[in-house]
């Protein structure tokens, strides 16, 4: 079945750092989607970034990705860690056509510290 | 704005006792979903339903009922609950494929 591999439970970075989370998944559709959402302490998770397009970067609020269907990877990144990106991130799939199913990764949580 | 609400906002409930969890949206989204977080887990979909009066098991079903009586309305239900349901529940709704699924603010449920 589908699967969204998310390999750090936890990273841990001081402000000014560049952020990389990573992702990588399974599908055996050749078109997904791919989506990067962030959970603050005590809110509930909202879409960061998604893109379906290979090899194309897709940027909001200073992070940006790329899907990489050659290597089923969709990396979150950023140039410079701020305190307020200190939150729960989670990498997610939706793939087949006319699919609503959504599947998650478990997780990472990103602690940014002075 | 998308808005999707949840009640009770947090509840604690006796082993082996009925819970029934709301979520109502107003985004006339087709798409509704429940999900459960748990440390180490993440977000796990339980329910689904992409039409009113039809609903899809997701991956972890077992213990658990929903319900689409109306398309702003879905309801998970715990008929038996467990210690092991102690967890946050979040309903989300979305367009559908592709289309990015908004969450509503959780329900923090205990069973003791």
């Amino acid at each position: 079945g589908d699967s969204v591999t998310q390999t750090e439970g936890l990273v841990t970075l001081t402000e000014g750092l560049p952020v990389m989370l990573n992702c990588t998944y399974q599908t055996i559709y050749s078109n997904p989607f791919l989506f990067w959402y962030v959970q603050h302490l005590n809110e509930s998770p909202r879409l960061l970034l998604k893109s379906f397009t290979d090899n194309k970067r897709t940027e909001h609020q200073g992070f940006h990705a790329t899907l990489h269907k050659s290597s089923s990877s969709f990396h979150l990144q950023k140039s410079s860690a701020q305190l307020s990106d200190s939150a729960l991130y989670y990498c997610a799939l939706s793939d087949r056509p006319g699919g609503y199913k959504v599947v998650f990764g478990s997780g990472t949580r990103l602690l940014v510290s002075p | 704005e998308a808005a999707v609400t949840q009640s009770p906002r947090s509840k604690v409930a006796v082993t082996g006792g009925k819970v029934t969890l709301s979520c109502h949206q107003t985004n006339n989204h087709d798409y509704m979903y429940w999900y459960r977080q748990d440390t180490g887990h993440g977000l796990r979909l339980i329910h689904y339903s992409y039409v009113a009066d039809s609903t899809e098991k997701g991956d972890i079903p077992d213990g658990y009922k929903a319900s689409r009586p109306s398309q702003e309305n879905f309801s998970l239900i715990l008929e038996l609950a467990s210690l092991s349901q102690t967890a946050v529940y979040f309903c989300a709704s979305s367009e559908g494929q592709g289309a990015e699924q908004y969450f509503g603010p959780g329900t923090r449920l205990t069973v003791l």
